[in-house]
């Protein structure tokens, strides 16, 4: 069955560095997701991106953060000046369609140092 | 303010049981609902979504209610299993933005 995959499965950094999470989502999907999951809590809703567009983003998604697909498979999530709270597990997820299932991967543990 | 509350953080129940898990939800008007699994250290995998003129859904041993007036939905797992034991999540559209917010889960242990 296909699935999504994330890379790397844990990112250590800097604070202040920027961070490059990656996505392959499932191949025929349109919609791309990205939610984070601090230690001990619930997952958060990030941004959507449909057609090439961020489609929603949540009040967490402020200006330090950027999504791109730069090509067919990839779809990146982008922190430009990372903090200490974003110290999360970044899951990335796809749909076939609006409403829709969404398909998770197992995503990306960040440690910001 | 927008809700999702998952009734219990913690059910533990014996296996063979029948695993009853709740989700309310306020200030939302959700064209439809889902169940997600998360297993420790892994993303959520879906488990069943009912859509608002649905009253209930099954999957082999799964089964999920909606109720849109009592604003609830119940997810129950019938003759339950150890490998059952995990954390589920409510999932809902529908609120003030149209993306999809989650509950804290209930995390479920089934005792051999």
């Amino acid at each position: 069955e296909p699935e999504v995959t994330q890379t790397p499965s844990h990112q250590v950094t800097q604070m202040g560095q920027e961070v490059i999470l990656r996505c392959v989502p499932i191949s025929n999907h349109l919609y791309f997701y990205w939610y984070r999951q601090i230690l001990g809590q619930k997952v958060e809703f990030l941004v959507s991106f449909y057609n090439n567009e961020i489609s929603e983003k949540s009040e967490i998604f402020d200006d330090q953060f950027s999504v791109e697909r730069p090509d067919g498979s990839n779809f990146t999530l982008k922190i430009r000046s990372t903090k200490l709270e974003d110290s999360a597990m970044y899951f990335c997820a796809s749909s076939p369609g609006d409403n829709q299932p969404q398909h998770f991967g197992d995503g990306t543990r960040l440690s910001i140092l | 303010s927008q809700k999702i509350e998952q009734n219990s953080e913690a059910l533990n129940i014996q296996e063979g049981k029948t695993a009853t898990l709740t989700c309310n939800y306020t200030n939302y008007s959700p064209a439809y609902l889902q169940w997600y699994r998360q297993d420790p250290g892994r993303g959520p995998v879906f488990l069943l979504l009912i859509r608002e003129n649905e009253k209930e859904k099954r999957k082999e041993r799964l089964k999920v209610t909606f109720d849109t007036t009592l604003k609830q939905s119940l997810f129950h797992i019938t003759a339950s299993q150890p490998a059952d034991s995990a954390t589920y999540l409510c999932a809902l559209e529908g609120g003030e933005d149209n993306d999809m917010r989650f509950g804290a889960g209930t995390r479920l242990t089934v005792k051999p």
